[in-house]
């Protein structure tokens, strides 16, 4: 395990569908961010964890948006009724607190296409 | 709140020229860091460089270095001898160093760097 891995890639979804994604984080990063990026935009912030504890959700996460991180490894993030403006990449980042290498390492992502 | 801003939604540089991306940021907050990663047409954020706000050298890392002016809240990133595969957008983040803040990454709205051969 080399790197963050989301699952699917792609996801194409009827409007008001339930869709879940996943993402693995590197093994022994105890911190795993959620972003969502539109074309063109930088990666907005929806949420993260540290261990299994979901410590902060962007105030424009609607309640159709949750996530978990059961038992502190991978994490999955469900949207509930989808609609077209949910259409974004959906990026999933760790990292390990108390390293000297703060940065995030970034998964490939998951885009969604809602029609 | 913190916020990040990049003013340059697009910069086009020749091969094997020098090119410097700006980014200015809005803190209240004295320690943090900063950083600059690039997305391939791939998708896939690669860091390219981080700052700790407590150094005042800037980072360097091969061809590309930062300038990196606290007072000012501001930081650049200049690579040098562009090559085409630096052509990607570029995004700088910001992030809180200190333990009651928030641990969360705000990024700017990136700049697309062209390379001309």
């Amino acid at each position: 395990d080399t790197g963050v891995s989301q699952n699917p890639r792609h996801k194409i979804t009827k409007r008001g569908q339930n869709v879940t994604f996943r993402c693995d984080p590197i093994s022994e990063h105890n911190r795993l961010y959620w972003y969502r990026q539109t074309l063109g935009q930088g990666p907005e912030f929806l949420t993260y964890f540290q261990n299994e504890a979901q410590l902060e959700k962007s105030r424009l996460l609607s309640d159709r948006f949750s996530a978990e991180r059961p038992k502190g490894s991978f994490s999955t993030l469900e949207i509930q009724r989808t609609e077209q403006g949910d259409s974004a990449m959906y990026l999933c980042a760790s990292s390990l607190e108390w390293s000297q290498w703060t940065e995030a390492f970034f998964g490939q992502g998951t885009r969604l296409t809602v029609v | 709140a913190q916020t990040v801003t990049q003013s340059q939604p697009e910069m086009s540089v020749q091969e094997a020229e020098t090119v410097t991306l700006s980014c200015t940021y809005d803190t209240s907050e004295s320690d943090y860091y900063l950083f600059w990663y690039k997305q391939p047409p791939s998708r896939q954020m690669i860091l390219v460089i981080r700052q700790e706000a407590y150094k005042q050298q800037n980072a360097t890392e091969n061809r590309f270095s930062v300038n990196f002016q606290k007072a000012a809240k501001s930081f650049s990133l200049k690579i040098s001898d562009s090559q085409l595969g630096d052509a990607a957008m570029y995004f700088c983040a910001y992030r809180s160093a200190r333990e009651t803040g928030t641990y969360k990454y705000i990024f700017g709205t990136g700049t697309r760097l062209k390379v001309l051969a």
